[in-house]
């Protein structure tokens, strides 16, 4: 299995307070994806990433903010968290256009009180 | 914008028998591929099968294999022999090929009971 993990794993925070979310691999892929999943909605695209310092938006990204300074490193920020915000989320990475296949850490569950 | 549909929210299947799940995508694109993942409840994503659309014949893995009708935009994923360890959600996905489009794009998934 490719290496990829997330940090912190659960978390709960407070309305109106930041939160970063890591994702870390060690693969050396040059794709990262971050994702929340709600019932219902399946897996949803925030941000993602095609390379360092390059970033674009997904179909939720209102909210949130990404930034990659690192190959290994993907982190995302709420910058002030709302209680919309509570989900499981995911990262993901993946070697290059499509002739992999996408790699999945083991999700963050965010709840936000 | 691509998009992609999964119209069973839950299906049911008794242990051993056969399977088949439903997805329908959208996109102006003519090269791209799509994916099934599986989530059990450990909720790990699982890589079940992959296609390439320039590709006619259908991907196959063991028990798993796709229906893959480009014109139709259907992809389908088949479960022979059903086993209990098969219960999960399973989404089907869309990655594109061209800039703008470096993206997976997932239904909103279908859980699946196997039933003993």
């Amino acid at each position: 299995d490719a290496g990829i993990t997330q940090s912190p794993r659960h978390k709960v925070t407070e309305t109106g307070t930041p939160v970063t979310l890591r994702c870390h691999q060690t693969e050396n892929h040059r794709y990262m994806y971050w994702y929340r999943q709600d019932p219902g909605h399946g897996l949803r695209l925030i941000h993602y990433s095609y390379g360092v310092k390059d970033t674009d938006k997904g179909e939720v990204s209102d909210g949130y903010s990404v930034s990659r300074s690192k190959t290994e490193d993907f982190l995302l920020t709420l910058e002030s968290a709302t209680s919309s915000q509570t989900s499981v989320y995911f990262c993901a990475s993946e070697a290059s256009g499509g002739d992999t296949e996408a790699f999945f850490g083991q999700g963050t569950r965010l709840t936000v009180v | 914008a691509q998009t992609v549909t999964q119209s069973q929210p839950e299906m049911s299947v008794q242990e051993a028998e056969t399977v088949t799940l439903s997805c329908t995508y959208d996109t102006s694109e003519s090269d791209y591929y799509l994916f099934w993942y599986k989530q059990p409840p450990s909720r790990q994503m699982i890589l079940v099968i992959r296609q390439e659309a320039y590709k006619q014949q259908n991907a196959t893995e063991n028990r798993f294999s796709v229906n893959f009708q480009k014109a139709a935009k259907s992809f389908s994923l088949k479960i022979s022999d059903s086993q209990l360890g098969d219960a999960a959600m399973y989404f089907c996905a869309y990655r594109g090929t061209f800039s703008g489009t470096y993206k997976y794009i997932f239904g909103t998934g279908t859980r699946l009971k196997v039933l003993a």
